[in-house]
């Protein structure tokens, strides 16, 4: 069966540190991975998707099929990215149009 | 992308009563999907939401319990049934739209509290 780890529920780290929110899974082939944000007081909405491999505001996340990892990665912390991460991924196990998510990491970036 | 509006934002309810929530799209959409998120808990699917055809339910969730209304392409209603407080939770519409259909876009949520 398919699974979402994010194993921290709160990460707290300083403006300008770098931040890492980790996400593992679990998926009997090639799904395709996501993380969605929500800003307080805000929608969920997409941040990035594994394959179009961009850099959105100024996070990252590369897919790692060995580790069965899709971490999410900045260099420097900025006040306004604190807010609710979840990573979730889709694929035909899911059911065809299902988003399956992990239980959210809360990032606090401390000024 | 798509404008998701849903309401109510929030509502208190009195256990064994029900609550309609309704979820209204900009745009013409052929999916719709009810979402759960428990407190402390991710979001799960619960259903669904095929204009001219009955909803798909998830593993767990039955149609007594949460029926769902499509009624066209811009609108969708989940229904919670005789309302528990293990019902309290947030709710979620989503959409699949426009040239990339794996992108999902979300309503603001309805806070359901049963008391």
């Amino acid at each position: 069966a398919q699974r979402v780890t994010q194993p921290e529920k709160l990460l707290s780290v300083f403006k300008g540190a770098p931040v890492e929110l980790k996400c593992n899974y679990s998926y009997s082939g090639s799904p395709e991975l996501f993380w969605y944000v929500q800003y307080s007081r805000q929608r969920l909405q997409l941040l990035l998707r594994h394959i179009s491999r961009e850099s959105i505001k100024g996070f990252t996340a590369d897919l790692n099929k060995g580790e069965t990892s899709f971490h999410l990665k900045k260099p420097f912390a900025q006040e306004e990215d604190s807010a609710m991460y979840y990573c979730a991924l889709s694929g035909p196990q899911t059911g065809a149009n299902n988003l399956f998510f992990g239980t959210g990491t809360r990032l606090t970036v401390i000024p | 992308s798509a404008v998701i509006s849903q309401k109510p934002s929030r509502d208190i309810c009195q256990r064994g009563t029900s609550l309609t929530i309704q979820c209204q799209v900009d745009s013409q959409v052929t999916m719709m999907f009810w979402y759960r998120q428990q407190p402390g808990q991710s979001l799960t699917l619960i259903a669904t939401a095929n204009q001219g055809s009955e909803a798909t339910y998830e593993s767990g969730f039955v149609i007594d319990k949460f029926p769902i209304s499509r009624p066209n392409l811009t609108f969708s209603t989940l229904t919670v049934s005789n309302m528990s407080p293990e019902d309290s939770s947030i709710y979620l519409c989503s959409v699949r739209t426009g040239v990339d259909k794996n992108i999902q876009y979300f309503g603001a949520g309805t806070r359901l509290s049963v008391l």
